[in-house]
């Protein structure tokens, strides 16, 4: 059971670069999201999903594509990036209704 | 609109003592607060949740009070320890739409 698993870790990329994050649970939840973290603004939530086929925004979208057609992923596009969008990025999961999320360990982005 | 904040981003206390988080809140209308802890370079990991209608709830070192009249969230940590050590984050969420938004974060010190 890995739990949630996110790649790459680490990513550089110059701006207008397109990339997706991949983001995959094992635990057979309904719900997932995805945050991105910067210095001072805590944890702010991009898009998010309750099941498959199902997506909606959260409090920054702009900027990101996502996608939900299994359980398990729910990547996260980026199709032109910005320096802006140089962040610490999350995907979390949970059963729907639940307040424990389960975190992955994250993807550190840079756009230069 | 919906907010989460902290009164204060540093917190430094002496190990054995026994720490206490803040939190202010906004939006009288979540259903549920949620407190988690980040340590250096991983995801955020849940620690205790209070629903809308109760005042306290405690766990395993852990105490969060809800004080509804003056919109206020507090994360009591018995016997602060150094694995203590970590950014938390308080955290609110409507049960409508089961997302859940952050607050900024502070960040806990164990002096030795």
């Amino acid at each position: 059971n890995a739990g949630v698993t996110q790649t790459p870790k680490f990513q550089v990329l110059k701006t207008g670069q397109s990339m997706t994050l991949q983001c995959a649970q094992d635990m057979n939840h309904e719900y997932m999201s995805w945050y991105r973290q910067d210095p001072g603004m805590g944890l702010r939530l991009i898009h998010y999903s309750v099941g498959a086929g199902i997506t909606d925004q959260g409090e920054v979208p702009n900027g990101y594509n996502v996608s939900r057609s299994t359980t398990e992923d729910f990547p996260l596009r980026l199709l032109s990036a910005a320096p802006s969008q140089t962040s610490v990025y999350f995907c979390a999961s949970s059963v729907l209704g639940g307040n424990g999320y389960t975190f992955g360990s994250g993807t550190r982005l840079t756009v230069v | 609109g919906e907010s989460v904040g902290l009164h204060l981003p540093t917190l430094s206390v002496q190990e054995g003592d026994n720490s206490i988080i803040n939190c202010a809140y906004s939006n009288s209308a979540s259903d549920y607060f949620i407190w988690y802890k980040q340590e250096s370079g991983k995801g955020p990991q849940f620690i205790i949740d209070i629903r809308s209608n109760m005042d306290k709830r405690q766990g395993q070192r852990v105490t969060v009070l809800l004080n509804k009249t003056v919109k206020h969230l507090s994360l009591q940590i018995a016997a602060t320890q150094p694995g203590d050590s970590a950014v938390y984050f308080c955290a609110e969420k409507l049960n409508r739409d089961d997302k859940i938004i952050f607050g900024k974060g502070t960040r806990l010190h164990i002096l030795p």
